[in-house]
C-alpha cells in the first residue's frame, strides 16, 4: 500500500518568510509524528498527534513552530518567520496505534533558509 | 526526559564479517526500542524492533538484544553485505517519552567488498 508522503520534497525560502510543510500518513494510522533531522542535532522529535487527543508539542523548539492535523489524517507543519537555523530535513512518520510503536517515515522535506 | 547514546559513530567491516552497534538509554520506564536504517538521501527505514518484555529478537541476518537491567540494547548484523552500508539509528520510547522516539546519534556502517 501507499506509504507516508510529504510535500514539497524541497523548499528554499528567504529568512523571515513563513513556510508550510504537508504530511499524508498511511491510511488507517491514527498516530502522526514530526521529526527534524539536521547535521548537528541528529533526529529530534517535534510533535505527536494521537487520534483526537491533544497533541504532544513538547519538542517544538520555539513558538514560531506549530502544527495541525485535520480530520485525523493530513498534517501541516508551519514555521513562521523562518531563521537560518531552521534549515533541516523535516520528517513525518505515522503508526497504527498508541505508544509510538512501528513508526514509518515519509521521504522528508528539505528546508533551506537563505 | 530520555537520553540515548549510540556507539560507535563509524564502523568499517569486510564483507561477510559481523557488525555490532550498541545503545544505552537513561529512562528505566522506556519499553520500546526500534532500529532504523537510512541510506543516503532516503527516509529512515524500520528494520527491527524489540519491546521490553523480551530479551532478543532475530530476523534473518539481523538481531537485537536488550538488557533492561543495564539499560542497553544492541543491533547485530551477521554476514554483512555491501548493501548493508548505511547509517543506523537506535531509538527508545515509553516512560516519560511515551509515544515519541528519542534517537541515538547514528552509526555510519561501511561494508567493504
Amino acid at each position: 500500500g501507499a506509504g507516508v508522503s510529504q510535500s514539497p520534497s524541497n523548499k528554499v525560502t528567504e529568512k523571515g518568510k513563513d513556510v508550510e510543510l504537508r504530511c499524508d500518513p498511511i491510511s488507517g494510522h491514527t498516530a502522526l509524528y514530526w521529526y527534524r533531522q539536521s547535521l548537528g542535532q541528529g533526529l529530534e522529535f517535534l510533535i505527536y498527534f494521537q487520534g483526537n487527543s491533544a497533541p504532544d508539542k513538547s519538542g517544538l523548539p520555539s513558538d514560531r513552530f506549530s502544527a495541525e492535523r485535520t480530520g485525523g489524517s493530513v498534517s501541516t507543519l508551519t514555521i513562521q518567520r523562518t531563521q537560518q537555523e531552521d534549515s533541516a530535513v523535516y520528517l513525518c512518520a505515522s503508526s497504527r496505534g498508541q505508544g509510538g510503536y512501528e513508526q514509518y517515515f515519509g521521504p522528508g522535506t528539505r528546508l533551506t533558509v537563505t | 526526559g530520555e537520553n540515548v547514546e549510540q556507539h560507535p559513530s563509524t564502523l568499517s567491516v569486510q564483507e561477510g564479517d559481523s557488525a555490532v552497534i550498541k545503545c544505552t538509554y537513561s529512562d528505566s520506564a522506556s519499553n520500546y526500542f526500534p532500529w532504523y536504517k537510512q541510506e543516503l538521501g532516503k527516509r529512515p527505514q524500520l528494520i527491527i524492533d524489540i519491546r521490553s518484555n523480551v530479551g532478543e529478537k532475530k530476523d534473518q541476518r539481523i538481531a537485537v538484544t536488550l538488557n533492561k537491567t543495564a539499560k542497553h540494547f544492541s543491533l547485530h548484523i551477521t554476514e554483512t553485505q555491501p548493501e548493508d552500508s548505511a547509517v543506523y539509528f537506535c531509538a527508545a520510547s515509553g516512560g516519560t517519552s511515551y509515544g515519541k522516539l528519542t534517537f541515538g546519534q547514528g552509526t555510519i556502517l561501511t561494508v567493504h567488498p
